[in-house]
């Protein structure tokens, strides 16, 4: 299967620590990379590779990986943090890219 | 500064046609894999074709081959998507998108430019 599943929504109290996963038998071959997006904006890259951080992301945004999930953590979530998430990584084929559902995090 | 310009979309009717271009500039455009997702309204993101730098290798989603064709212009750094037959489903933001080959991901993406489907 190419799927990649996320769970629809999260939230995390200003200062606290969210998960936020991915499940997906491609992630067993490939790392997933994490993209931010807010209302009316393209999405923004914040983690890709092993645990790799795009200039300017800030370092309380991590990624991890474990069998077919991948996970991105936001450590001392911030309320610019609020939007949407995406997961991302490669097809079985390894030729075609392929998006997780998405989690919206709410920063209460 | 990496920056990707769409361009083309608008309001079409069922089964008509529609091509997108993107303006890249910032980056050597010819080195680089270039992508198309697209985004539904109130939706998630789906990828839709992927050319690499020299047009060799060429991807589509299920969803859209046949349909859609991409293709590049290294000389004048855009990026096309030749959109035929289209659907009320193909309605969505389209976005333009750079990949990194260091990174092995898409790393930059344009603005969008919105497709409308609808007779």
């Amino acid at each position: 299967s190419s799927e990649l599943t996320q769970d629809p929504a999260v939230s995390v109290a200003l200062g606290q620590t969210v998960r936020i996963t991915c499940q997906g038998d491609s992630l067993r071959s490939y790392y997933a990379s994490w993209y931010q997006q807010k209302p009316g904006q393209a999405p923004v890259l914040v983690i890709y590779g092993k645990n790799n951080r795009p200039s300017g992301i800030p370092d309380r945004f991590s990624g991890s990986s474990s069998g077919n999930t991948a996970s991105l953590t936001i450590t001392g979530a911030q309320a610019e943090d609020e939007a949407d998430y995406y997961c991302n990584s490669r097809d079985s084929s390894g030729n075609r890219y392929v998006f997780g559902t998405g989690t919206k995090v709410t920063v209460l | 500064e990496v920056q990707l310009v769409e361009s083309g979309g608008g309001l079409v009717k069922p089964g008509g046609s529609l091509r997108l271009s993107c303006a890249a500039s910032g980056f050597t455009f010819s080195s680089y894999s270039m992508n198309w997702v697209r985004q539904a309204p109130g939706k998630g993101l789906e990828w839709v074709s992927s050319i690499s730098s020299s047009s060799s290798y060429i991807y589509y989603a299920d969803s859209v081959k046949g349909r859609f064709t991409i293709s590049r212009d290294n000389a004048k750094n855009s990026l096309y998507l030749q959109m035929n037959s289209l659907r009320a489903e193909d309605t969505a933001v389209y976005y333009c998108a750079r990949e990194d080959p260091v990174a092995g991901t898409i790393d930059y993406w344009g603005q969008g430019t919105l497709v409308t489907v609808s007779s």
